[in-house]
């Protein structure tokens, strides 16, 4: 069973918030990452980290920011939230060596912006 | 950017049938995994495939690892409620570094009792 976090579970935000999504993990998994998913709708990679002080833009571009300051922790930053980034967000985890490639996923957050 | 392909894009079955869904690509892929996602949740890790040709089992669940490594299959047995979801299946690209996986369209299966 994966233990990946994620707070809150649901955020209803004015535009022009600042709002941080939270992501934790307790499997000491090097790799962290974001995904944006529209409802029913396939993930969309956006952020992903290789470890502490290593972030990289995925294949979606975002307008969000992310920050990799300790193993655990792999937080995402909308400086100022828009309607277009109604969505929910996944967290997803890896390990090292044979199984990295297995992502485990947090519950995510679905974000509306009004 | 790389694409797979998933299909059926959706399946109506009867509870006890037998349930085949298959993601494709034009690309070859090092790895396939296979998820199912439950309305309100983050995607759950069914079966990871990780060499051309492979078999692999999870209870009613079958997975394979086509010999071309650009496609890959799903077959659920017997299928009951809780089978209900999206499926989606996941490939990893050989790029050295990457680690990252590209995720077809979903697969929504639901079932009359």
């Amino acid at each position: 069973e994966a233990d990946i976090y994620q707070t809150p579970r649901y955020l209803v935000i004015g535009t022009g918030k600042k709002i941080t999504l939270e992501c934790s993990q307790t499997m000491g998994h090097d790799k962290m990452y974001w995904y944006q998913q529209d409802p029913g709708m396939e993930l969309h990679l956006i952020h992903y980290s290789y470890g502490v002080n290593s972030t990289e833009k995925g294949d979606l571009s975002s307008e969000s920011t992310v920050s990799r300051i300790r193993t655990e922790h792999f937080p995402l930053t909308l400086e100022s939230a828009r309607p277009s980034h109604t969505s929910q967000y996944l967290c997803a985890s890896s390990g090292s060596g044979g199984a990295s490639y297995e992502q485990y996923f947090g519950p995510g957050t679905r974000l509306t912006v009004t | 950017g790389q694409q797979l392909n998933q299909s059926p894009q959706s399946m109506f079955i009867q509870e006890g049938e037998d349930v085949s869904m298959n993601c494709t690509s034009s690309s070859i892929f090092n790895t396939w995994l296979w998820y199912k996602q439950d309305p309100g949740e983050g995607p759950v890790l069914l079966i990871a495939l990780y060499k051309a040709g492979e078999l692999t089992s999870n209870g009613r669940l079958t997975a394979q690892f086509g010999i071309t490594r650009k496609d890959s299959f799903l077959n659920i047995s017997a299928s009951i409620p809780s089978d209900v979801g999206i499926y989606f299946c996941a490939g990893e690209l050989p790029r050295a570094g990457a680690q990252k996986l590209v995720f077809g369209q979903g697969t929504r299966l639901t079932i009359n009792p």
